[in-house]
């Protein structure tokens, strides 16, 4: 069992170009989650989604977008990316109980 | 949503136990406390949660007094292995996902040989 595997592992990208972070989980999860991590700093909530084909803005939705067209899969797309989105991201499920898995994150430069 | 506190950093000594404090005084009736580590370069994991009294797991051990507005995680002899940032959350009840939990900025523990 894979658990939660996230893609690309790093990437390095220009301003203005459009990226996408894919996220699968495997443990039939209903509700998934994205977060970012700058350095030294706690986990922020970027969108959730509660089960397929819904999902919700968290703390600091701007410039992201989501969609959840399965319950394995929670891509999280960046339109135009911009440098303040420098950071780690971290997808992550959980289960009836509210116990939220990680996966292994990307760290995303933007240039 | 209730708000908790943490000490930024603590530092120990290998085989000692380490209890770190967290403060949530506006936790509701229906929360509970659950206690992340994250390594370095990986992702938060989950290593025990508590509703009262006492809570042990073959990781750590939480302790809840009555009145439910501060916890303690407790590591018991700790190895180098253990340095790491750990988090305090306060979680309702069957959260709607999301936007219901918040990650401070956790403790960093530094275990010294």
């Amino acid at each position: 069992i894979a658990g939660i595997t996230q893609a690309p592992t790093s990437q390095i990208l220009a301003a203005g170009r459009r990226m996408t972070l894919r996220c699968t989980q495997d443990m039939r999860h209903n509700a998934m989650y994205w977060y970012r991590q700058d350095l030294g700093l706690g986990l922020r909530l970027i969108h959730y989604s509660n089960t397929a084909g819904t999902t919700g803005k968290g703390e600091v939705p701007d410039g992201y977008s989501v969609s959840r067209a399965n319950t394995d899969d929670f891509p999280l797309t960046l339109a135009s990316a911009v440098p303040s989105q420098t950071s780690v991201y971290f997808c992550a499920s959980s289960d009836q109980t509210d116990t939220q898995y990680f996966g292994p994150g990307t760290r995303l430069t933007v240039l | 949503l209730a708000k908790t506190t943490q000490p930024i950093s603590m530092d120990s000594y290998e085989g000692q136990e380490v209890n770190i404090t967290c403060s949530h005084n506006n936790i509701a009736t229906n929360d509970y406390i659950t206690w992340y580590q994250q390594f370095p370069s990986q992702g938060p994991r989950f290593i025990i949660q508590g509703y009262k009294t006492k809570v042990t797991n073959e990781v750590a051990s939480l302790f809840i007094p009555a009145d439910r507005k501060s916890s303690t995680l407790s590591l018991p002899r700790v190895s180098l292995s253990d340095t790491a940032v750990y988090y305090c959350l306060v979680v309702p009840q069957r959260a709607a996902a999301g936007n219901k939990l918040t990650f401070g900025g956790g403790t960093r523990v530094l275990v010294k040989p």
